[in-house]
């Protein structure tokens, strides 16, 4: 058990460019999610996976948004088109379904986007 | 929709002191609630999960307790250390255990 990994820690880039974010979730967890924080708030889900399948997005994903899960290992987080209002640190968790607490979300320590 | 508060937003405390922080959630019908803690930059921790059937859960110094039919829950901190600084987050979770959070309570203990 490695925990969750995120990659890169820290991006910075300029309004209008494109970015794309990966995590991958502890090896045998089946659910992948994806949270979104800005500052002196606590995380906003974003979307999440069981498996490769996406079984929910939330109204703040706009279609500038995409995430996928290909394989049901990592999970990739793309944001088209950036604006300022997008910077913030986005988590990625994951938990085993079927499993004693199961439930229990291991987070990764986050990737912080900047956009200038 | 579920909407999650916390109180106090803000605590210092000296070393040693026990603690409470509250938090509040407005829909019951939920499957479980846990308390994370978070460190300046750094993504949560899992502290304690709490069934929905259960009231309480202890983790050495730490004990949080659930009231579901009012919407509440409990962290309580015994004997608090500099090390214990953080923010502490609640989040009730769905079926899908979408959690949603609170702003968080940032605790400080002084040495």
């Amino acid at each position: 058990d490695t925990g969750v990994s995120q990659d890169p820690r820290h991006k910075i880039t300029k309004r209008g460019q494109n970015v794309t974010f990966r995590c991958d979730p502890i090896s045998e967890h089946n659910r992948l999610y994806w949270y979104r924080q800005t500052l002196g708030q606590g995380p906003e889900f974003l979307t999440y996976f069981q498996n490769e399948a996406q079984l929910e997005k939330s109204r703040l994903l706009s279609d500038r948004f995409s995430a996928e899960r290909p394989k049901g290992s990592f999970s990739t987080l793309e944001i088209q088109r950036t604006e300022q209002g997008d910077s913030a640190m986005y988590l990625c968790a994951s938990s085993l379904v079927g499993r004693e607490n199961a439930e229990k979300l291991f987070f990764g320590s986050g990737t912080q986007l900047s956009v200038l | 929709k579920q909407e999650v508060t916390q109180i106090p937003a803000a605590l210092s405390v000296p070393e040693g002191e026990n603690l409470v922080l509250n938090c509040s959630f407005t829909d019951s019908a939920i499957y479980n609630l846990q308390w994370f803690r978070q460190d300046p930059g750094k993504g949560l921790t899992s502290l304690l999960l709490i069934q929905s059937s259960q009231r309480e859960q202890t983790s050495g110094r730490l004990n949080a307790s659930l009231d579901k039919s009012s919407g509440r829950s409990t962290l309580y901190i015994a004997a608090s250390q500099p090390g214990d600084s953080a923010t502490y987050l609640c989040a009730p979770g769905g079926a899908t255990n979408k959690l949603i959070f609170g702003t968080g309570t940032l605790l400080a203990v002084q040495p």
